[in-house]
């Protein structure tokens, strides 16, 4: 069965700009998680969504946004983009309505605001 | 929140040799303990997993103990081999939905 999938896999972007990044669960999984990993920060919790419902957010400015659709894809906006906004964008699905069962990541997007 | 801290953040151990890693966290009502691999280039992948009614888990080379008085958990890797080395990180549930990371340890091993 696919795993979770992420597009695009790399992205250059120009400061103030902005992009969307999608994620594509696995087939029957209705959570998606967003992180973003960084070198010095490591993996930093964006937000979570269940049956398009956003229940968790982590503490990232507003230009940061997501949804989710009925299919459970996800996206993920970051808006007026920064140099610091360069990152890999890593989503990951879970099964059930609990982390409990543990997350499976996508390959991530990495994105380089230049 | 949940504060989640790894250590070390660099680990070199020769082939064969153990491992160790080990996490500290802050809240005691945490009940779910995942640890991830993430090889150069490539996603995080769940290897072990530990949950709270239980203190210790193996799964061949690798186990997880979990000191929930303490709160901590370890990951150890026995009889290292080259395609052990990768970055491993720690994670910790909160509230039931979301997992709050540790900051990796890049663990090297050494032929």
């Amino acid at each position: 069965k696919a795993g979770v999938t992420q597009t695009p896999r790399y992205l250059i972007k120009t400061r103030g700009q902005q992009v969307t990044l999608s994620c594509s669960p696995i087939s029957g999984h209705r959570s998606v998680s967003w992180y973003q990993q960084t070198p010095g920060q490591g993996l930093q919790f964006l937000f979570e969504y269940f049956s398009e419902t956003q229940r968790n957010k982590g503490n990232f400015p507003g230009r940061f946004s997501g949804r989710q659709f009925s299919n459970s894809r996800s996206e993920m906006n970051v808006s007026t983009l920064e140099l610091g906004d360069s990152a890999l964008y890593l989503c990951a699905s879970s099964l059930a309505m609990s982390a409990l069962y543990g997350y499976t990541f996508g390959s991530g997007t990495r994105l380089t605001v230049v | 929140g949940e504060n989640v801290e790894q250590h070390p953040s660099t680990l070199s151990v020769q082939e064969g040799d153990s491992a160790v890693i080990k996490c500290t966290y802050s809240d005691s009502a945490s009940n779910y303990f995942p640890w991830y691999k993430q090889e150069l280039g490539k996603r995080p992948q769940l290897i072990i997993d530990i949950r709270s009614n239980v203190g210790e888990k193996k799964d061949q080379r690798i186990a997880v103990t979990l000191n929930k008085t303490a709160k901590h958990f370890s990951l150890h890797i026995t009889e290292t081999q080259p395609e052990d080395s990768a970055v491993y990180f720690c994670a910790v549930i909160q509230g039931a939905q979301k997992l709050v990371f540790g900051q990796g340890t890049r663990l090297t091993i050494n032929p």
